[in-house]
C-alpha cells in the first residue's frame, strides 16, 4: 500500500538548535514530495518541495530539506529554531504516474515545538 | 486573489440531515482534493479529482459524495450526517502533474460537528 510515514509524533528543541522533522514514503513511480506547516485554526501553508534535481531543497522561512532516493525519506530541517517555528508540520507525496496520478497523500504530522 | 475559497467556515448538523460544503478554486487548476483533519490521523483524503466531469475516491469515501461540473468547483456532499463526520474539513487544488508548479494550495477548512 502507498503511504506515508512520520515516525515521530513530537519533536522539541531548544531556540537556536538544529531541528530535523522526520518522513520517509511509499509511494511507487518517483513522486513529488512537499513539505507543508500549519498554524492552529489555520489550514496548510506550503514549505517547500522537490520535483527533480539537486537533493537538497530550500523553502521558506529558512526551511530546507533533504531527498534520498535509496532511503525513500525526504527529512525536512533548519540549521537554527525559532519558537515562532512551533507548529504542526505534514509532509506529503504526489503521484506522478500509474492508477494514483494526482493523488496527494499526508503523514499524520509532527508536532514540533521550539522553547525559548 | 482568493485562492481557494470554502463555504461554510463552520456548520452544525443533526444526525441524518444532509449538507454540502462548497469549495471554489481561481487559480485554473486541475486538480482538487477534500481531506478530513482529526486528532493523531492527520489529513485523510476523501474523494479527489484530476479534472472536470471525474472524480476518485480516496482513503475515507464512504459517506461521501463528490462532484466537479466545474473546473473551478469541487462539492463535498453528506448525504445523511453521522457524528462520526464531526471533523475539519479541508479543500485543496493543485496544477497537473508535469508542472513545476505543483503543489496544492489550501482553504481555511470547515468546522463541521454532527450532534
Amino acid at each position: 500500500a502507498q503511504s506515508v510515514a512520520q515516525p515521530e509524533d513530537q519533536v522539541n528543541v531548544a531556540e537556536g538548535n538544529p531541528l530535523t522533522v522526520k518522513c520517509t514514503y511509499s509511494v511507487s513511480g518517483n513522486p513529488y514530495l512537499f513539505w507543508y506547516v500549519q498554524y492552529p485554526n489555520r489550514g496548510l501553508q506550503f514549505l517547500l518541495k522537490y520535483i527533480t534535481g539537486d537533493n537538497l531543497v530550500k523553502g521558506s522561512y529558512g526551511f530546507e530539506a533533504e531527498f534520498n532516493k535509496s532511503q525513500t525519506s525526504f527529512h525536512l530541517k533548519k540549521p537554527s529554531a525559532l519558537v515562532s517555528d512551533s507548529a504542526l508540520y505534514f509532509c506529503a507525496v504526489k503521484a506522478r504516474r500509474g492508477s494514483t496520478l494526482g493523488r496527494l497523500y499526508f503523514g499524520r504530522g509532527t508536532q514540533l515545538t521550539v522553547w525559548p | 486573489n482568493a485562492g481557494v475559497t470554502q463555504t461554510p467556515k463552520f456548520r452544525v448538523l443533526k444526525t441524518g440531515q444532509s449538507m454540502t460544503l462548497l469549495c471554489a478554486q481561481d487559480m485554473n487548476h486541475e486538480y482538487m482534493y477534500w481531506y478530513r483533519q482529526d486528532p493523531g490521523m492527520g489529513l485523510r483524503l476523501i474523494h479527489y479529482s484530476v479534472g472536470e466531469g471525474t472524480t476518485a475516491k480516496g482513503e475515507v469515501p464512504d459517506g461521501y459524495n463528490v462532484s466537479r461540473l466545474k473546473k473551478q468547483n469541487f462539492l463535498l456532499g453528506l448525504e445523511s450526517a453521522a457524528p462520526s463526520q464531526t471533523s475539519v474539513y479541508f479543500c485543496a487544488s493543485s496544477y497537473f502533474r508535469d508542472s513545476m508548479n505543483t503543489e496544492a494550495f489550501f482553504g481555511q477548512g470547515t468546522r463541521l460537528t454532527v450532534v
